[in-house]
């Protein structure tokens, strides 16, 4: 149980075009969902918190016309990337609280391309 | 603010024990998590103390002291898939996970 699907699992866009994201939770219902980038040998950063059914929060220096977020369902969240640059390219991850224990379920990582 | 430190890399053989170190402040602290991440994949869950001690899981322990702000994960009998990063990350009031900068494990044969 507990399980987090992301999609796509890689996608390659040209710059200036948009992309989205998908992140859902498929055996239960998640109000919060997380967003975060992961650029190569680097941590996670978190980049907003997505609540259902209201506005995200964005991280400190994450720009929220460019990375948008939307909640509109309990078990589904997406990122879309605007106006897409090479600067962009990255992993994108999701993870939603687990219903089970004390772990955050993750998504398994959307890699971006830009080119 | 939070703020993490974790060694940055560790080197240990098949079979060997290894610690890696987490030091923290941050404001509203509920308890100390451990995620392991393999290259290119998703981080998974491993432990949380949410009490001071150690949590044991089969080959893994994750221990802390909420007075030193400081907590550990033990890793023990390692194998090769044992090789991956592994963060610490505190669980706070807001309800975010926030990761530190991830320790790297090398485990050679």
């Amino acid at each position: 149980g507990a399980v987090v699907s992301q999609h796509p699992s890689r996608v390659i866009c040209k710059s200036g075009t948009s992309v989205k994201i998908e992140c859902r939770s498929l055996d239960f219902q998640a109000t919060t969902m997380f967003w975060y980038r992961q650029f190569p040998k680097q941590s996670l950063m978190l980049m907003a918190t997505s609540n259902e059914g209201s506005k995200a929060t964005y991280e400190q220096g994450v720009e929220k016309d460019k990375f948008l977020i939307n909640h509109a369902s309990l078990t589904l969240s997406t990122l879309t990337v605007t106006s897409a640059h090479p600067e962009d390219s990255s992993f994108y991850i999701c993870s939603a609280s687990s219903p089970i224990g004390w772990g955050y379920t993750f998504g398994s990582g959307t890699r971006l391309t830009v080119v | 603010g939070q703020s993490l430190e974790q060694p940055s890399e560790v080197t240990a053989v098949e079979g060997a024990i290894v610690q890696i170190n987490c030091t923290y402040q941050t404001s509203g602290f509920y308890g100390l998590s451990w995620y392991q991440q393999h290259d290119g994949g998703a981080p998974t869950f491993l432990s949380y103390n949410g009490l001071d001690g150690l949590e044991e899981t089969g080959r893994f322990s994750s221990f802390l002291s909420r007075s030193d702000s400081y907590g550990y994960l033990l890793l023990q009998e390692l194998q090769m898939k044992d090789s991956a990063s592994y963060f610490c990350a505190p669980y706070n009031q807001g309800g975010k996970l926030i990761f530190g900068q991830g320790t790297e494990l090398s485990v050679k044969p």
